[in-house]
């Protein structure tokens, strides 16, 4: 157990709308990110957050929107969702802003039918 | 931009067997090297990483060593275990303070299975 936790873990929706995906850090770390897994894209960095303040920003689409709460659990907001959104989700944190090393959530699964 | 590339899969092997998979990446600076691992149905699991040139990683029986001249981090093991099947992946983060520290640039990743 990472210490990351995700929810949900499965998620299916359809095309069009929208959904939230929650984490919630390791005890302790002030960064999060979010990293999108999809079979011909592969494990791609969407968004860094530290300390409720974006950081960085990576192959994010305008449709995809994040945040951290004072209470440093993150969202992943996607919005009109297309197939090509469907992926495994996973989010990750560490104590520092940059990564000497980041541990990982299980994921969460969204397919868009 | 920074990036990794892996040895194509997917890879098997028997038990007890060798194992290298090779990652080299290219990057500004001086990046953190890992390699993480994802079993079925889980998230990714570090396994271990470098800091810096000619630092050696190691955990598990899995050793790597940062290699800045080849610009590689390949992966090996001694004798491998069915339990170490499992999706393998080279990654890179830039140096603190760098215009994109903080992310994890991924290889494509390695699928190994070990057979019995």
């Amino acid at each position: 157990d990472s210490g990351v936790t995700q929810t949900p873990k499965h998620l299916i929706t359809a095309t069009g709308q929208r959904v939230t995906l929650r984490c919630s850090p390791r005890s302790g770390d002030l960064s999060v990110y979010w990293y999108q897994q999809s079979l011909d894209q592969g494990l791609q960095f969407l968004i860094q957050y530290y300390n409720g303040e974006e950081r960085a920003k990576g192959n994010i689409l305008e449709r995809f929107s994040a945040q951290q709460f004072p209470d440093l659990h993150s969202e992943l907001n996607l919005s009109s969702l297309e197939l090509g959104d469907s992926a495994l989700y996973f989010c990750a944190s560490s104590t520092r802003p940059w990564n000497t090393e980041a541990f990982f959530g299980q994921g969460t699964r969204l397919t868009v039918v | 931009g920074d990036s990794v590339t892996q040895m194509e899969g997917p890879v098997t092997l028997s038990e007890e067997a060798f194992l290298t998979i090779n990652c080299t990446y290219t990057a500004t600076g001086y990046p953190s090297l890992f390699w993480y691992v994802q079993y079925p149905g889980e998230g990714l699991q570090l396994l271990l990483k470098a800091t810096k040139a000619d630092d050696k990683g190691s955990n598990k029986g899995f050793e790597a060593t940062y290699r800045k001249e080849t610009t590689s981090f390949h992966l090996e093991k001694g004798s491998v275990q069915v339990s170490d099947s499992a999706v393998y992946f080279c990654a890179l983060s830039a140096s603190a303070g760098g215009t994109s520290y903080g992310k994890l640039t991924f290889g494509q990743g390695t699928i190994l299975t070990v057979h019995p």
